[in-house]
């Protein structure tokens, strides 16, 4: 079956500096990845996606670009602002059997320190 | 623009009890998911709904039911509540028009709380 694995949390960092958050996933088939963000008290938002390999998803800054060799899907945003504290989840969509049932990871947290 | 509203926001119950979680998905929206959110952990998919038939079944227990109306809002039922269903509760929808590629749209959740 499908499954997705993402790096653990949180991670800590401080404004301006840096992010990766790693993501790799499984899939029998050619899925479309995506990057969702959940921040305090809110439901997920689609952040940004990836329907084919070598795409590269971008928004706000992040980028991800769809790795099929290694089958990875890693966030970057290269200065990480305090608003983007959040927990950011990888997923990715498969159709099975006619249908869309996204796959989740289990969610990184992001803390981002003034 | 109109996004997914569920309610109730919050809903504390005891042992046992019945719940009835609602969802009103984003207008012209043909699919509904219903996913379930423990304590840190990913959503775990419940069931969906494609044009008011039910499509697929994930990890939802026999305690619980949901349906979609004729309006397109749908209702997750939960009976014999135990304190492991405590969790979020996110209802989400999608249109599946030509070119779509499985992104979902969240409403907020819905906090069921079981005492």
């Amino acid at each position: 079956g499908n499954s997705v694995t993402q790096m653990e949390g949180p991670v800590t960092l401080s404004e301006e500096a840096f992010l990766t958050i790693n993501c790799t996933y499984t899939a029998t088939g050619y899925p479309s990845l995506f990057w969702y963000v959940q921040y305090p008290g809110e439901g997920l938002q689609l952040l940004l996606k990836a329907t084919k390999a070598d795409d590269k998803g971008s928004n706000k800054g992040f980028e991800a670009t769809y790795r099929k060799e290694t089958t990875s899907f890693h966030l970057e945003k290269g200065s990480v602002q305090v608003s983007d504290s959040a927990v950011y989840f990888c997923a990715l969509s498969d159709k099975t059997g006619g249908s869309y049932i996204p796959t989740f990871g289990r969610g990184t947290s992001l803390i981002v320190h003034p | 623009a109109a996004g997914v509203i569920q309610s109730p926001r919050h809903l504390i119950k005891e042992k046992r009890e019945t719940a009835t979680l609602k969802c009103y998905p984003i207008p012209r929206h043909d699919t509904v998911y219903w996913y379930q959110q423990g304590p840190g952990q990913d959503p775990q998919f419940l069931i969906s709904f494609y044009e008011k038939m039910q499509s697929d079944k994930g990890s939802i227990p026999d305690r619980f039911s949901a349906q979609q109306f004729s309006d397109y809002h749908s209702e997750l039922n939960m009976s014999s509540l135990e304190l492991g269903d405590s969790a979020l509760y996110f209802c989400a929808s999608s249109f599946s028009a030509s070119g779509y590629t499985g992104e979902l749209f969240f409403g907020e959740g819905s906090r069921l709380t079981v005492l």
